[in-house]
């Protein structure tokens, strides 16, 4: 079985300060992985997808994530957060060897940046 | 491009009456899931749909939720009779056909169950 673990519930950070959003992930295999946004009634975007290749990622907005398969963690980072990096983030992954391909997400971070 | 429309946004509804969401996924994509997302958790799928066959239905509480994908574009999500747990926000999603790609989803509709 696949699961994913957000351990933080939340995550408060300064405006201009660098963000970090952690996610670990348990596979049978080979994982995809990805980091999805969730803005206040408003349904998930995409952020970044970790498929092969490079263990550092980039995807919108400024976000990065590195792979860590020894650690089997993939965290979410941005440099500088703004205000309105204010949204609850989501870790998914696909184990590729699974039968249908089911993304399995974690429990959500909220993250509240202040000015 | 057009995004993944869902529609009704917002529906209150008593115990035991039935309900129906509607999902048009984005031109071309083959696969479309339906989510629940509870309050204060991750979406869990609920069905998954390659074309008009059914991929993954294994979470899906098949006593009293039933979907529908006819023509293997639009889907509709209905729930008879609902219960108090199920109230939550559906989500749909759809994506091109490979497990690569990303999913795309649509704005959701939130049901209270009362």
């Amino acid at each position: 079985a696949q699961s994913v673990a957000q351990p933080e519930d939340q995550v408060n950070v300064a405006e201009g300060n660098p963000l970090t959003v952690k996610c670990t992930y348990s596979v049978s295999g080979n994982p995809y992985l990805f980091w999805y946004v969730q803005y206040p009634n408003r349904g998930l975007q995409f952020l970044l997808k970790y498929i092969t290749g490079d263990n550092l990622v980039k995807g919108s907005y400024g976000f990065e994530a590195e792979f860590n398969k020894s650690q089997t963690s993939f965290h979410l980072k941005k440099p500088s957060a703004l205000v309105s990096d204010s949204a609850l983030y989501f870790c998914a992954v696909r184990d590729i060897k699974a039968a249908g391909n089911k993304l399995t997400f974690g429990g959500g971070t909220r993250v509240l940046v202040k000015p | 491009e057009a995004g993944v429309a869902q529609s009704p946004r917002y529906k209150i509804i008593e115990k035991r009456q039935s309900v129906a969401f509607w999902c048009n996924p984005i031109s071309g994509h083959a696969t479309l899931y339906w989510y629940q997302q509870i309050l204060g958790q991750g979406p869990k799928l609920l069905i998954q749909f390659q074309n008009n066959g059914v991929v993954d239905d294994s979470q899906l509480p098949k006593d009293r939720f039933s979907a529908e994908r006819l023509k293997g574009v639009d889907s509709t999500l209905k729930i008879q009779p609902a219960k108090l747990e199920d109230s939550a926000v559906y989500l749909c999603a759809s994506s091109l056909w490979d497990s690569s790609y990303e999913q795309y989803f649509g704005p959701g509709t939130r049901l209270t169950v009362t």
